[in-house]
């Protein structure tokens, strides 16, 4: 069971904004640790997409934010195209159970 | 470019061990960290492991601890997953993962899984 919680889904129709919340707790994100925010289209292994909770990797484009408060994290997509229908996982490091943790996770579908 | 490699997946009886292999290559294997993460079908990714880069440290989840062992033979560019007293639960796509630096938690670049099932 992850301690990391997301909502199951989100949707959007092509060219809206749709946003991801990921809620921890106080040993993980509201600890100070870093949020990381992973994609996985539909039958491929997960891709790095947002690290140090609002920094993105050379060729994601900037459509793809993130951001952190408190005990929670957002991930926003601005745009929404069609390739962005995927599963959106976030990630972090809990330290009452001294390992890492990733978020339930939230399907995102393009209208 | 940076490739990972899974094998060793497969169908195992309850009780039973399995081990998975995941070879690397295009970085310098021995200076970092490497996780396995699992993908239950249908269901979300868990964590279940990480490594240090020259094996001193090792951690796993809750749900694997005292019965799944992480392990590099860094002379071989390959990561290790021994599984053992395995469970019907323990059906996933395991997939080996690199860690961005030994410093921060991220993960970079991911393999492309092995499945195991375990069923009798």
């Amino acid at each position: 069971q992850s301690v990391l919680t997301q909502s199951p889904s989100a949707s959007g129709a092509p060219g809206q904004r749709v946003t991801i919340s990921c809620t921890g707790s106080s040993s993980n994100i509201g600890a100070g640790y870093d949020v990381h925010w992973y994609q996985q289209l539909p039958g491929t292994a997960p891709k790095l997409l947002i690290y140090g909770n609002s920094n993105r990797p050379s060729g994601v484009p900037d459509r793809f934010s993130g951001s952190k408060s408190g005990t929670s994290a957002s991930l926003a997509i601005t745009g929404l195209q069609a390739e962005d229908e995927a599963d959106y996982y976030c990630q972090s490091y809990d330290s009452s159970l001294s390992g890492y943790v990733f978020g339930t996770g939230t399907k995102v579908t393009v209208l | 470019q940076v490739q990972l490699v899974e094998s060793g997946g497969g169908v195992v009886q309850p009780g039973r061990s399995l081990r998975l292999s995941c070879v690397a290559s295009g970085f310098i294997f021995s200076s970092y960290g490497m996780h396995w993460v699992r993908q239950a079908p249908g269901k979300g990714l868990e964590w279940v492991a990480v490594i240090s880069y020259d094996g001193s440290n090792k951690y796993y989840a809750d749900s694997v601890k005292g019965r799944f062992t992480i392990s590099r033979d860094n002379s071989k560019n390959t990561l290790y997953l021994q599984m053992d007293t395995l469970r019907a639960e323990d059906t996933a796509v395991y997939y080996c993962a690199k860690k961005y630096s030994n410093y921060v938690d991220w993960i970079d670049y991911w393999g492309q899984g092995t499945l195991v099932t375990v069923s009798s």
